[in-house]
């Protein structure tokens, strides 16, 4: 079965630092990926998607992820984060035969100003 | 109103309740998905309508029952349900082109937070 991982649960940094959150997925054909995120109080909303072509994909608010197919990884990356980026961050996958959109079970990033 | 809206927003039932949950989309979109986002797991797909049809059921209990009158509406009726269905339920919906469903981006509204008592 599909499944997506994402190994940190809580990230911490302090505003300006770099961040990069993992996220891997299990299967091997073609797949749609995506990164959510939900600010407190908020409801869920895309903050960037790879569908086909450079898999270095920008997003909004200076987020950028990269797919690497042959890690099978979608990763998040920010150069300098700030407060307002404190957030929970969803990857989701899609693809295979049933083609469902499978979430990981987030990371929650809190940024100290 | 724009975008995907729920109503309402905070509910407290009984066991022994019968309560429905709404969603509607104000986005054109012909497909709407109900998720169950629990702490500390991933968000669960429910139920999937495309085109008003529902494609997908993943091995919800009974006590969980959609309807889809229109592609801008979407129902989650409620009945007799366990403490253990405490969450938040979200309402998605996307344009889906190839009659399957899941295949673009998808837009959630803000939830609907259910406490079982």
């Amino acid at each position: 079965a599909q499944s997506v991982s994402q190994h940190n649960h809580h990230v911490i940094l302090s505003e300006a630092a770099s961040l990069e959150l993992g996220c891997n997925y299990s299967y091997g054909g073609t797949v749609n990926l995506f990164w959510y995120v939900q600010y407190p109080g908020q409801h869920l909303q895309l903050l960037l998607k790879y569908f086909s072509g450079d898999p270095l994909v920008k997003g909004i608010k200076g987020f950028e992820a990269e797919f690497i197919k042959s890690k099978f990884s979608f990763n998040l990356r920010k150069p300098s984060v700030q407060w307002s980026d404190t957030a929970e961050y969803f990857c989701a996958v899609n693809g295979g035969a049933t083609n469902k959109l499978i979430f990981g079970t987030g990371t929650l990033l809190a940024v100290q100003p | 109103e724009t975008g995907v809206t729920q109503t309402p927003r905070h509910l407290v039932m009984g066991m022994t309740n019968k309560k429905s949950l709404k969603c509607e989309q104000h986005l054109g979109h012909n497909a709407m998905y109900w998720y169950k986002q629990s702490a500390k797991k991933p968000l669960e797909l429910m139920f999937v309508y495309s085109l008003e049809e529902r494609v997908e059921n993943n091995s919800v209990p009974s006590r969980f029952s959609p309807e889809c009158p229109n592609s801008s509406h979407l129902f989650l009726h409620l009945h007799t349900l366990q403490p253990e269905d405490s969450a938040l339920y979200l309402c998605a919906s996307s344009q889906d082109h190839t009659g399957q469903g899941f295949y673009n981006e998808q837009f959630f509204g803000p939830g609907t937070r259910l406490t079982v008592l």
